[in-house]
């Protein structure tokens, strides 16, 4: 299995557009997970999904923020329009319930730069 | 609500010496609790695990119920150590894991 897969690696933009941040969880997996991490506030929970359904999304900083999971091969984490504040590495990560003690298998993360 | 506070943002030891990074949580049930590593720039790994009580890399850590504490230690330590470690913990019917802000290790030669 190639892992959790995350793309763009980097995106820098120009505040006010559009980025979109994908993910591809490893086959299998039904939970999904969209992190953001920044030197200040560390690894902040933005969202996550069960079976493709958004579960808690309470950790997306606002409205421009959104995010999908059209299916379990893949979801998107939007940001409309951007801002420099928004310049973070951004991490999918993605999980078995088992109903065991699992952890988390993390992609490579998107670092992204909004100026 | 849960918690994880890892209290150093950086530790510096010389190759060899003991190292102990530390992480305190707040929950009022039974918590699961992981410690993860990034290496430079590169993906956050499993590192550890409390449920299974293994040495990974020579580190170790014990749940402490009543200090609520989750400490990572390792007995010497090698400069290829040095890296983020984040201190994480999940509770109750929910899924998602709560991480600590991270101690930056470093291990110098």
């Amino acid at each position: 299995d190639a892992g959790v897969i995350q793309s763009p690696r980097h995106e820098v933009t120009e505040m006010g557009q559009e980025v979109t941040l994908r993910c591809k969880p490893i086959s299998g997996h039904d939970y999904l997970f969209w992190y953001r991490q920044t030197m200040m506030r560390g690894l902040e929970l933005l969202i996550y999904f069960n079976n493709n359904v958004p579960i808690d999304d309470s950790g997306m900083p606002e409205d421009r923020f959104s995010a999908k999971m059209p299916n379990a091969s893949f979801s998107t984490l939007k940001i409309q329009p951007s801002e420099p504040r928004d310049s973070a590495v951004y991490f999918c990560a993605s999980s078995l319930s088992s109903g065991g003690m699992d952890g988390y298998t993390f992609g490579s993360g998107t670092r992204l730069t909004v100026v | 609500a849960q918690r994880v506070t890892q209290p150093e943002k950086l530790l510096s030891v010389f190759k060899g010496a003991p190292v102990e990074l530390k992480c305190n949580y707040s929950y009022s049930g039974s918590p699961e609790l992981f410690w993860y590593v990034q290496y430079s720039r590169q993906r956050l790994q499993l590192l550890l695990r409390h449920i299974s009580r293994e040495s990974i890399k020579g580190f170790t850590a014990d749940l402490n119920k009543g200090e609520t504490s989750f400490h990572l230690k390792k007995p010497f330590a090698q400069e290829e150590d040095s890296a983020m470690y984040y201190c994480a913990l999940r509770g109750g019917s929910n899924y998602k894991l709560t991480f600590g802000k991270g101690t930056l290790l470093t291990v110098n030669p």
